[in-house]
């Protein structure tokens, strides 16, 4: 199965810039998704294909990357980006997904 | 708009199986893919299989042996079955629809908790 390795926890103040990553065992192509996570809520899509973003979402919100390595940024940070947020692939079978980064604001 | 809402027992003894529903509002299973996936407490997240437009399956060989996923045209749900529980089953499952087989989720379920307990 592919291993998706993400970074479990990241802080930052409102208004900055947040970079979280998700490193994959073996190449993806530019097939990975992300996914925001509030507590007792469902994931809700951010971003797929790398960096094509979601309709109704953000444009602080932002994705890159391809092969193995990719990005999830948040420009600016709001208080209410709290939540853990998790990288998906569907490269290769199984769908796997990443560990999750808990994102917590200042 | 599609909604999905997950139903069923939250509570399943070890050994015995575990029976979700899906039902969904606002769109036809029998177009896309329609998935299951489980959150495990402390995060970690797998996806267990689909049933596609046509009726076909797929699962993860994680569970090849214990999964089962079916579907209801007329009621527009579909359905859950993991044989042979242990406690390491005890996590929210959620059910979602993508677009193709391999792909992402737009859409999801509130999700519901199952805890595997004697």
């Amino acid at each position: 199965d592919t291993v998706l390795t993400q970074s479990p926890a990241l802080a930052v103040s409102p208004g900055e810039r947040v970079t979280i990553s998700c490193r994959a065992s073996e190449s993806v192509s530019t097939l990975m998704h992300w996914y925001q996570q509030k507590p007792g809520q469902q994931p809700t899509l951010l971003i797929y294909l790398a960096s094509n973003l979601e309709s109704g979402v953000p444009a602080r919100f932002s994705g890159s990357g391809s092969g193995t390595d990719f990005t999830l940024t948040i420009d600016p940070v709001e208080a209410d980006d709290t939540a853990t947020y998790y990288c998906q692939q569907s490269w290769n079978d199984p769908l796997t997904f990443g560990s999750g980064t808990k994102l917590e604001i200042k | 708009e599609v909604q999905l809402q997950e139903s069923g027992p939250g509570l399943v003894k070890p050994s015995q199986s575990l029976s979700l529903t899906c039902s969904v509002t606002g769109y036809s299973i029998t177009s896309n893919y329609w998935g299951w996936i489980r959150k495990f407490p402390g995060n970690k997240m797998e996806w267990m299989g689909y049933i596609s437009y046509s009726g076909s399956t797929s699962y993860n060989p994680s569970l090849k042996s214990r999964i089962s996923i079916t579907r209801d045209t007329s009621k527009n749900q579909f359905f859950l079955q993991l044989n042979s529980v242990t406690t390491e089953d005890t996590a929210t499952y959620y059910c979602a629809r993508s677009n193709w087989e391999l792909d992402w989720f737009a859409y999801w379920g509130q999700g519901t908790l199952v805890t595997v307990s004697s």
